[in-house]
Formats: C-alpha cells, sequence, structure tokens
C-alpha cells in the first residue's frame, strides 16, 4: 500500500460532462502529481502541485484544472469530456524534490 | 531534451531464468533514472533510482540496473525470474535541467513482462 488514496475507482460519465477526480497524499508529503495513461499516449505527466501552490505543467488540457487544498488533498477537475479523455488517471505524492513517487491505484475514467 | 526508449514493448521468460528489460535514454545533463513496475489494476511503484552515485544500483524484489554513459543505458535486470514478477516495467528519466521538478518525469512506453511456468 503506497498511502496515496484516489477516488473514486472507477468512473463511467458522458461525453460533454465534468467529473472531478480526489487524491489524497501520503501523511507528509507536501507535493501531489497527476499523471494520465492511456493505451496510445503511455504516461503523461499533467500537473505538480507543492503545498497548495502549482510547481509544474505538463500535458494537461484547458479543459482540466486541478488544485490542492490546505490539508494537501488534490482534485483534479475534467470538464467537456470527450471520448478521448477516456484513461486511467494517476495521482503520486512526495515528501520534495528528489524524493521518489508514490503512486495511487488510480481512477479509471469511461466516456461514453 | 530527455528521452527513454524502452527496446521491447514485451518480453516473455520462463520462472527461474534471468530478466533482461533494455531502457536507452538521451538527456542534455546528468540524468536521473528510474524503474518503475506496474502490476495489473495498481499504481506504479519505484523498484529502483539512478543518482549519479554508484553506477550499478539495486532495487526492491532482487531487481538491479546498470548505469552505462557510453552507452546511454539503463537496462533493469534480475538473475532469476519469479512469477510474481509479471508486470508492466517503466523506465523514467527526470527532467533534472527544468528547475529540477520531478514532476517532469519522462516515461518510456513500458515493457510487459511476462512470465511462464
Amino acid at each position: 500500500d503506497s498511502g496515496v488514496t484516489q477516488t473514486p475507482k472507477h468512473l463511467i460519465t458522458a461525453t460533454g460532462q465534468r467529473v472531478t477526480l480526489r487524491c489524497s497524499p501520503r501523511s507528509g508529503d507536501l507535493s501531489v502529481y497527476w499523471y494520465q495513461q492511456s493505451l496510445d499516449q503511455g504516461l503523461q505527466f499533467l500537473i505538480q502541485y507543492y503545498n497548495g501552490e502549482e510547481r509544474a505543467k505538463g500535458n494537461i488540457l484547458e479543459r482540466f484544472s486541478a488544485q490542492q487544498f490546505p490539508d494537501l488533498h488534490s482534485e483534479l477537475n475534467l470538464s467537456s469530456l470527450e471520448l478521448g479523455d477516456s484513461a486511467l488517471y494517476f495521482c503520486a505524492s512526495s515528501v520534495g524534490q528528489d524524493s521518489p513517487l508514490h503512486f495511487g491505484n488510480g481512477t479509471r475514467l469511461t466516456v461514453t | 531534451a530527455q528521452s527513454v526508449t524502452q527496446l521491447d514493448s514485451h518480453v516473455s521468460v520462463s520462472e527461474g531464468t534471468p530478466v533482461l528489460l533494455r531502457c536507452n535514454y538521451s538527456s542534455s545533463y546528468s540524468p536521473s533514472l528510474f524503474w518503475y513496475v506496474q502490476h495489473p489494476n495498481k499504481g506504479l511503484q519505484l523498484l529502483l533510482k539512478y543518482t549519479s552515485a554508484a553506477t550499478l544500483v539495486k532495487g526492491i524484489n532482487g531487481f538491479e540496473a546498470e548505469f552505462k554513459k557510453s552507452e546511454t543505458s539503463f537496462h533493469l535486470t534480475k538473475p532469476s525470474a519469479h512469477m510474481s514478477d509479471a508486470a508492466e516495467y517503466f523506465c523514467v528519466v527526470s527532467q533534472k535541467d527544468y528547475g529540477g521538478s520531478q514532476g517532469n518525469l519522462i516515461f518510456g512506453k513500458g515493457t510487459k513482462l511476462s512470465v511462464k511456468p
């Protein structure tokens, strides 16, 4: 068990809808990262937060947004969903910059 | 810019035989390199990490990897495969020159390891 909790485990929704994915980092970890894993694109870094502030941005679409709250949990909001957004979304956390990432088990999003 | 290439998308070995998963990287700077493992329906778990200390890195579950700068390789090996090793393995390079943020990890496409009884 990595200590990183993601909810929900599965999400099925229709095109055009909006969903929120939630992540609770490991106790003591200040950094939270979001990744998207799909069959065609592989594992893609979306965004990183450190202690509530955005630290780095990757291949995140404008329809997607994220935030990290004072209690350090994070939410990834996906809006105007398209079929191509169907993927496994992972959250990871770490203590600091050169520390290993600890991944949650992911949220599987299916857009129909 | 950094990149990482995993040379095999699928490797199949028999239980008890050696495992070799190949990875080549491209980096303008001294890279940090990692191997992660993903079991079905699970998140990724760190196997081992290279950060310019010893070139031979030992990880969990008997895996190790050797950093070879002259060959720009970071192959993952294990002397004897176990059934529980069946999983997908990712070679990862850190974009260390981009402010050092570990969020900028570049993942390889993954190598699926099958272990036959």
